[in-house]
């Protein structure tokens, strides 16, 4: 089974603090993805990376940074983080498949409060 | 991003019924995907789905992806509690795109 681990499950942070989410995964996947999960809004995708070191926008980069320096690791930084980006993130991968045919698999998910 | 258009919104079934829950685009997919999602964890994917009129069991789910890979539904058949939860579908459009439905929460009681 693909296991993709997020670092924390629960996370209270400051307004204007630099916040760091971990992301790993186990099944030597190409592709990795940060998305953030709101009530009425959906999944929402930040970020994503194909391959070490390449990193592409999603859609609301604004206010993160990702860092892909190992292929089973994705982080998600938050620059200065602000009471709007309390929120659920959902760390994703999935490989490089036949005709890019290949499903996306979550991890647990970092519930951040910033206050 | 686009959103799929995911229905209905919530279900409130009694234990044993049967379940039926739908996703439509404006666009084409490759794929369709289906996951469900308990409070407070991440989503777990339950079928994928790869080719127009595929139909693909897993255990008491059904799934199906429609001919016009602009559609999927889901059934669950003879519900039991632990279906509680909310379910996503996803479409897998140019590559690395994922599109998702807004979610159905299914309530099941015993």
């Amino acid at each position: 089974d693909v296991k993709v681990t997020q670092s924390s499950r629960y996370l209270v942070k400051r307004t204007g603090e630099k916040v760091f989410l971990e992301c790993v995964q186990d099944m030597d996947h190409e592709n990795m993805f940060w998305y953030r999960q709101d009530p009425g809004l959906g999944l929402r995708l930040i970020y994503f990376s194909y391959d070490v070191k390449m990193k592409e926008k999603g859609d609301i980069p604004e206010g993160y940074s990702v860092s892909r320096e190992k292929k089973e690791r994705f982080s998600l930084i938050l620059e200065s983080a602000s009471t709007n980006q309390t929120s659920m993130y959902l760390c994703a991968s999935s490989p490089v498949g036949q005709d890019d045919n290949s499903p996306l698999h979550f991890g647990n998910g970092t519930r951040l409060t910033v206050t | 991003g686009q959103q799929l258009n995911q229905s209905p919104q919530s279900m409130f079934i009694q234990e044993g019924e049967d379940v039926s829950m739908n996703c439509t685009s404006s666009s084409i997919f490759n794929t369709w995907l289906w996951y469900k999602q308990d409070p407070g964890e991440g989503p777990v994917l339950l079928i994928a789905l790869y080719k127009a009129g595929e139909l693909t069991s897993n255990g008491r789910l059904t799934a199906q992806f429609g001919i016009t890979r602009k559609d999927s539904f889901l059934n669950i058949s003879a519900s039991i509690p632990s279906d509680v939860g909310i379910y996503f579908c996803a479409g897998q459009g140019d590559f690395n795109k994922f599109y998702f439905g807004s979610g159905t929460k299914l309530n099941v009681k015993p």
